[in-house]
């Protein structure tokens, strides 16, 4: 198995809600990602979780909340967001170790705050 | 940091003639290169890396020390080879980054 898979593949959220992105992988990678990509833009950093701890946050707002409960699972907490947070959210996953190594990436959620 | 610069956003070239996305590195140490792939709603792939010099769907990246270049080639472009191009360097401190990108557009 070598996907990435995230859900939902779409969510509209108003400012004051509260939702979650949800990520899973089961390939032995101990090293995940989220980043955020506007169209026709490169995927910006957000957050790095090495052996499930947070290794990096990219000075990213609190109302954007990370969470990796297991090796397999990584959750992105949303609340109160902006109408410019609306994005596609990506997920991926690599090996920890080695500069060489390939990230695989989810197909991503489509998120819009309204 | 480890930084690459992609100089052109858009490439647009005719089915059957050569394509170039230009892809130039500015930092020292090993340049493990790689170039990533988004097709229209598909997701972010990897297409080649420069460790294992193979060939993907036509296309080769030649690291070139001299220039701080590896740029990404196919002889003869295809339709289906329209895309976002992204290239990256090796993942440092933890973080794996992208280029800008280059949007290719092969037209009939």
């Amino acid at each position: 198995d070598t996907e990435v898979t995230q859900t939902p593949k779409h969510l509209v959220m108003g400012m004051t809600n509260k939702k979650s992105l949800k990520c899973e992988q089961h390939m032995g990678h101990r090293a995940m990602y989220w980043y955020k990509q506007k169209a026709k833009k490169p995927p910006e950093l957000m957050f790095v979780y090495s052996y499930e701890k947070l290794s990096i946050n990219e000075s990213v707002p609190s109302r954007f909340s990370p969470e990796c409960p297991n090796s397999s699972l990584l959750n992105l907490h949303l609340h109160a967001l902006q109408p410019e947070d609306s994005a596609l959210y990506l997920c991926a996953s690599s090996q920890e170790r080695g500069t060489h190594t390939e990230a695989f990436f989810g197909q991503g959620t489509r998120l819009t705050v309204v | 940091a480890q930084r690459v610069t992609q100089p052109e956003k858009l490439l647009s070239v005719f089915k059957g003639a050569p394509v170039e996305l230009k892809c130039n590195y500015s930092y020292s140490g090993s340049p493990e290169l790689f170039w990533y792939v988004q097709y229209s709603r598909q997701r972010l792939q990897l297409l080649l890396r420069h460790i294992s010099r193979e060939s993907i769907k036509g296309f080769t990246a030649d690291l070139n020390k001299g220039e701080t270049s590896f740029h990404l080639k196919k002889p003869f472009a295809q339709e289906e080879d329209s895309a976002m191009y992204y290239c990256a360097p090796p993942r440092s401190n933890y973080k794996l980054t992208f280029g800008k990108g280059t949007l290719l557009t092969v037209n009939p």
